[in-house]
């Protein structure tokens, strides 16, 4: 059964810093790996989507990247702003895409001022 | 807005109620999922559907839990005999996958979910 586990839980900087968000996964045959941002009471945003094959995804201030082998991605935020502050999750389809995305517990966010 | 819509956006229901809940996907996206999602945890994977057939269901759906998408467009998800444990967000999403037409990607689009209060 697939596990995505993200560490850390919580996580506060100041505002400027450059900062990484891990994601780890027990079964590292996978279809397409995702992050999300989710602000408090609201859904889901998607962010950024990895397909397997790929290493790498960019969107802005944001990098994501994917090793299949040892069950990782991480998401890199850049110059990181208030505005940033939210709860990031990453999820995995597992290797058929016929299977729901699995979500780790996500890493809540504070950029302070 | 061509985004996933969900209603209502709030539901507040007594002990042993009935209550449904809408999902609109996206227009042209042929799988449509319903998560719920409990305070400090992810989402956590309820059913989907592709078209009008329901596909998988987790084992999270009991009996009291019955989802629909009759014509493959709009969802709905009901909850019989509601319990306080049913409390939570009821978040739909939708997908292009394995089609014809524009490079499908997989990615999965949320809507604003459905937040249950079950008192």
């Amino acid at each position: 059964k697939q596990e995505v586990t993200q560490i850390p839980a919580a996580l506060s900087v100041p505002e400027g810093e450059n900062l990484v968000l891990n994601c780890s996964f027990t079964d590292s045959a996978i279809y397409n790996l995702q992050w999300f941002r989710q602000d408090p009471g609201k859904g889901l945003t998607s962010l950024l989507l990895i397909q397997s094959s790929q290493r790498e995804q960019t969107s802005g201030r944001l990098n994501a990247s994917l090793d299949k082998s040892s069950g990782r991605s991480t998401l890199y935020i850049a110059a990181s702003q208030p505005g940033d502050s939210a709860t990031y999750l990453c999820a995995v389809r597992e290797d058929s895409g016929n299977t729901p995305l699995v979500f780790g517990k996500g890493t809540r966010l504070s950029v302070i001022a | 807005d061509t985004g996933v819509s969900q209603d209502p956006r709030h539901k507040i229901t007594k002990r042993g109620q009935n209550v449904t809940f809408r999902c609109d996907p996206i227009s042209e996206h042929n799988r449509l999922y319903w998560y719920r999602q409990t305070l400090g945890q992810g989402p956590e994977f309820l059913t989907y559907f592709q078209n009008e057939a329901q596909l998988e269901k987790s084992r999270l759906l009991s009996d009291r839990f019955s989802a629909e998408r009759p014509k493959g467009s709009f969802s709905t998800l009901e909850i019989q005999r509601t319990e306080q444990g049913d409390s939570a967000m009821y978040l739909c999403a939708s997908s292009l996958d394995r089609t014809s037409g524009a490079t499908p990607t997989g990615e999965l689009f949320f809507g604003e979910g459905s937040r249950l209060t079950v008192l």
